[in-house]
């Protein structure tokens, strides 16, 4: 079955400092792979998604980038962190034209 | 461009009795619909979608919802609510022309008292 990992579950980082989250998927191959911000607990903001190893899309010019070294893992990045960047942080992949995503369990950062 | 609206921040019901958290979107094209549900500091949960055939969708844990295509609207239905059904959920939609997108309504928070 599928699964999918992000790691740390929980950061507290101070502004300026540098930043890197990972996504891993397992049992899938090929998947559309997601970024999302979420701000106090609502809405999601999408941030990149990746059709493939080394495409990226950005959805919001900002201070975050994101890759994907390999099929089936996602890294989002900053190089200096904003207290703006403060959220929780899931990852989501999908297959095929009809199905749902599938989120991960989450990052929740804080910026200080 | 594609759009969701959940009208609601919130929803307060008692349980046992019936429950509807509302949707309508916008998008060029058939949709295809989605409903999540979030439970504090975890990720979204996959309920049920509606991508075509019948408008009547049956999920998880009970919920269904009802594609109505003059109204466009998706609204979530439970027949009898649950204390364990208070959380935060979002309906979503995708156009059928081959977008990798999903757009996600701000979300309802339910909220089911015993």
């Amino acid at each position: 079955s599928q699964t999918i990992h992000q790691w740390p579950a929980t950061l507290v980082q101070p502004v300026g400092s540098p930043l890197s989250l990972e996504c891993t998927v397992e049992g899938t191959s090929n998947p559309n792979l997601y970024w999302y911000r979420q701000a106090a607990g609502r809405g999601l903001q999408l941030l990149f998604y990746s059709v493939g190893i080394g495409q990226i899309s950005s959805e919001v010019p900002q201070n975050l980038s994101a890759s994907r070294p390999q099929d089936r893992q996602f890294i989002l990045s900053s190089k200096k962190l904003l207290l703006s960047d403060s959220g929780f942080y899931l990852c989501a992949w999908r297959t095929g034209p009809y199905n749902e995503q599938f989120f991960g369990p989450g990052t929740r950062l804080t910026v200080l | 461009a594609q759009s969701v609206a959940q009208p609601e921040d919130q929803v307060n019901v008692a349980e046992g009795n019936p429950l509807t958290v509302k949707c309508t979107y916008s998008v060029s094209g058939n949709p295809y619909l989605f409903w999540y549900v979030q439970y504090p500091n975890r990720g979204l949960q996959f309920l049920l979608k509606y991508i075509t055939g019948d408008n009547l969708v049956k999920g998880s844990y009970g919920f269904e919802a009802e594609f109505n295509k003059s109204q466009t609207s998706f609204h979530l239905k439970k027949p009898s609510a649950l204390v364990s059904d208070s959380a935060l959920y979002f309906c979503a939609v995708r156009a059928n022309t081959g977008g990798f997108k999903t757009i996600f309504g701000a979300g309802t928070r339910l909220f089911v008292k015993a």
